[in-house]
């Protein structure tokens, strides 16, 4: 079974300053899709970015950019610029039947 | 990215009743759905994942008859939890795969069931 862990619970950043989110998983797949989604206080889920196992680039969405460690099976998120609408909790997730990892809320001070 | 809506995002019912919770993706064609349970401060639980035309497939410790699903078309899956008892207060959320072979999921806004 996939398992997906993010060790940091809560995380605090100054606004438009960079922060990196962890996320480690286990599998014994070769292909598949890795994701990271936040989760507003209105509780909706977003989005944020998407990356393929089998590609060995990095996935980038404008100030959101992942480091993807295949080896290691690491998915770290990193928001730069941090903007105060960045507050939420990230979920880590593993491919189509989502394993969601624990999650990290992000605070984002002034 | 693509639209999922769910609805309704609120309800109160009483111990007993039956609560249906409808999930539909707007701008494309899903033929899996899937939906979730979140408890306050945790992840979210895969409850079930709901296949156009077929049965839904249910999580270990999920109660099928409890929590039955219909995905009748494929833009449309229901829930419904039947004889609802406090215990089934949550927050429900629904998700539907863009078919584009790359996995992606786009989620509804939720549900919170309060069960009285």
């Amino acid at each position: 079974a996939q398992t997906v862990t993010q060790s940091q619970p809560e995380m605090s950043v100054q606004e438009a300053e960079t922060v990196t989110l962890s996320c480690t998983y286990d599998t014994s797949e070769s292909d598949y899709y890795l994701f990271w989604y936040k989760q507003p206080p209105s509780r909706q889920m977003i989005l944020v970015i998407r990356q393929e196992a089998y590609k060995q680039q990095n996935a980038t969405e404008n100030r959101f950019s992942v480091n993807f460690q295949k080896a290691a099976k690491s998915f770290s998120l990193k928001i730069s610029d941090s903007q105060l609408g960045d507050a939420a909790m990230y979920f880590c997730a593993y491919r189509s039947k989502l394993t969601f990892g624990t999650g990290t809320r992000l605070q984002v001070t002034l | 990215g693509a639209v999922v809506s769910q609805h309704p995002s609120r309800v109160i019912c009483k111990s007993g009743t039956s609560v249906k919770i409808e999930c539909r993706s707007l701008d494309f064609q899903a033929t899996t759905m899937f939906w979730y349970r979140q408890f306050p401060k945790q992840s979210l639980m895969l409850m079930a994942t709901s296949n156009e035309g077929s049965k839904a497939t249910y999580e270990q410790g999920v109660e099928k008859d409890k929590f039955l699903i219909n995905h009748a078309s494929l833009t449309l899956s229901t829930l419904t939890v039947t004889s609802a008892h406090p215990e089934d207060s949550s927050f429900y959320i629904c998700s539907a795969r863009v078919p584009d072979g790359t996995d992606t999921q786009y989620f509804g806004p939720g549900t919170r069931l309060t069960v009285l």
